[in-house]
């Protein structure tokens, strides 16, 4: 199958300081990835849609001054998390559509996730 | 937006005991997905089944879309299928996916 992958796989920062998560799809080209934020014993929540070559589709509620995506390339997008805060320590996921498959097959891929915290 | 909710929120079982996890979602679907979120974060795709059924190994799903509801059978539980169950789903053509609420599995020897 797909795989992606993320970088770093755990981050430990000061509070005001800037982080920057990669998202990687390894074996294939990804027109569009999306991030995700995961906070302790909750669901996934979609933050955002990145677009590769244009600017990314935020979900309402996310800051896109404070969540800076960039998606410069077909197998590479990240995600900034700027003058990161207490309250950004999370669990940031991406996912990737392998374009590969059939037209009904619409399955996303997941990286392993960006563990944040925020002192 | 569209709901999806998930029951039980949570579940313990014996090794080798058979479950059922259920996936409720509020409007029509295009994309329907199974995964399994292991310890360390990792979502472990299962099924990709937004309508029909499908079987691999000791796992089943069926997603009956006019109903608007899916099932995740496990069969023959095993320690290593601890961890949460979460659904997504996905309407029109944009692919984002809504995850469920997620059911937490705990299989005890």
């Amino acid at each position: 199958g797909a795989v992606v992958s993320q970088h770093p796989s755990w981050v430990i920062c000061k509070s005001g300081t800037s982080v920057k998560i990669e998202c990687r799809s390894l074996d294939f080209q990804a027109t569009t990835m999306f991030w995700y934020r995961q906070f302790p014993k909750q669901s996934l929540m979609l933050m955002a849609t990145s677009n590769e070559g244009s600017k990314a589709t935020y979900e309402q509620g996310v800051e896109k001054d404070k969540f800076l995506i960039n998606h410069a390339s077909l197998t590479l997008s990240t995600l900034t998390v700027t003058s990161a805060h207490p309250e950004d320590s999370s669990f940031y996921i991406c996912s990737a559509r392998d374009p590969r498959g059939s037209e009904r097959e619409k399955t996303q891929y997941f990286g392993p996730g960006t563990r944040l915290l925020v002192l | 937006g569209i709901q999806v909710e998930q029951s039980p929120p949570d579940l313990i079982l014996q090794e080798g005991a058979n479950s059922t996890l259920r996936c409720n979602f509020s409007d029509s679907v295009n994309n329907l997905q199974w995964f399994h979120q292991n310890p360390w974060g990792q979502l472990i795709n299962l099924f990709y089944i937004p309508s029909g059924t499908k079987q691999n190994g000791r796992l089943s799903a069926t997603t009956v879309a006019t109903e608007r509801y899916s099932l995740l059978y496990i069969s023959s539980s095993q320690t290593t299928d601890s961890g949460v169950y979460f659904c997504a789903v996905s309407t029109g053509g944009g692919n984002k996916l809504t995850f469920g609420t997620g059911t937490q599995l705990k299989v005890e020897l």
